[in-house]
């Protein structure tokens, strides 16, 4: 079945950075985008950008724009988020999500509605 | 960005009832070419990762119950779960997709 399993928690101190895995499998990786999200404790869905494994290319929310980056390994199905000059509004539950591909008669495009999910990975940045 | 606003933040329910949960949109995410909202929802347990429930705004993922219906276009939309079930109790998050994605604040539906 497809699945993608996250690496596990992390505590890091202020400042510092934060690289988070997301293997995937059950599913030809190059094809579908890569979009990461975050989730504060008791608080919302806050989306941090895509990847598509296949071309490289990457789209991140504007908030983050400059303090995350998103790769991929195609060699593994992995795909990696890192997070640099961390401070504690960066506490917070980091999923990766399989997008979707939407075919019409004459082409397919890459969607941004999500499934599956990681099981999430907790970062924790604390002095 | 399109800023989504959820309403009740929180609803409390009888087994076997309706619940309703609405999501407005600060701007239409109704594509005009292909005449499809760009709208998907969400169920999250706790300490579970979003799970998808609905997509095009009213397409039911494969497998999710049909109690679970998605209803709305433009900048209004509803989901209804016609008869809730204990399994049912979670947050709901709308999201759009017309634009980088943002998520609704969430819904919290409990048993009444």
């Amino acid at each position: 079945q497809v699945q993608l399993v996250q690496s596990g928690a992390e505590v890091k101190k202020p400042g510092a950075s934060v690289k988070v895995s997301c293997k995937a499998s059950g599913y030809i990786f190059i094809s579908y985008e890569i979009n990461w999200v975050r989730q504060a404790a008791g608080q919302g869905l806050e989306w941090m950008g895509w990847i598509n494994p296949n071309s490289g290319d990457t789209g991140y929310a504007q908030k983050f724009q400059g303090r995350v980056t998103m790769t991929t390994d195609t060699s593994k199905s992995t795909a990696y988020m890192e997070l640099s000059s961390l401070t504690s509004e960066d506490t917070a539950v980091y999923y990766c999500a399989r997008g979707k591909v939407y075919c019409t008669t004459s082409n397919c495009h890459m969607m941004k509605w999500f499934d599956p999910w990681g099981q999430g990975s907790l970062v924790t940045v604390s002095s | 960005d399109i800023v989504m606003i959820q309403s009740p933040d929180s609803l409390a329910v009888s087994l076997g009832e309706r619940a309703t949960i609405n999501c407005k949109s600060s701007q239409s995410v109704l594509y005009s070419s292909n005449n499809k909202n760009y709208l998907a929802w969400y169920q999250q347990k706790p300490g579970q990762p979003p799970k998808l429930l609905i997509y095009w705004a009213s397409t039911r993922e494969s497998g999710v119950p049909d109690r679970f219906r998605g209803s709305g276009s433009g900048t209004d939309f509803t989901l209804t779960i016609s008869s809730l079930e204990a399994e049912d109790v979670a947050a709901y998050y709308c999201q759009q997709y017309y634009t980088n994605p943002t998520f609704g604040q969430g819904t919290r539906l409990q048993i009444k």
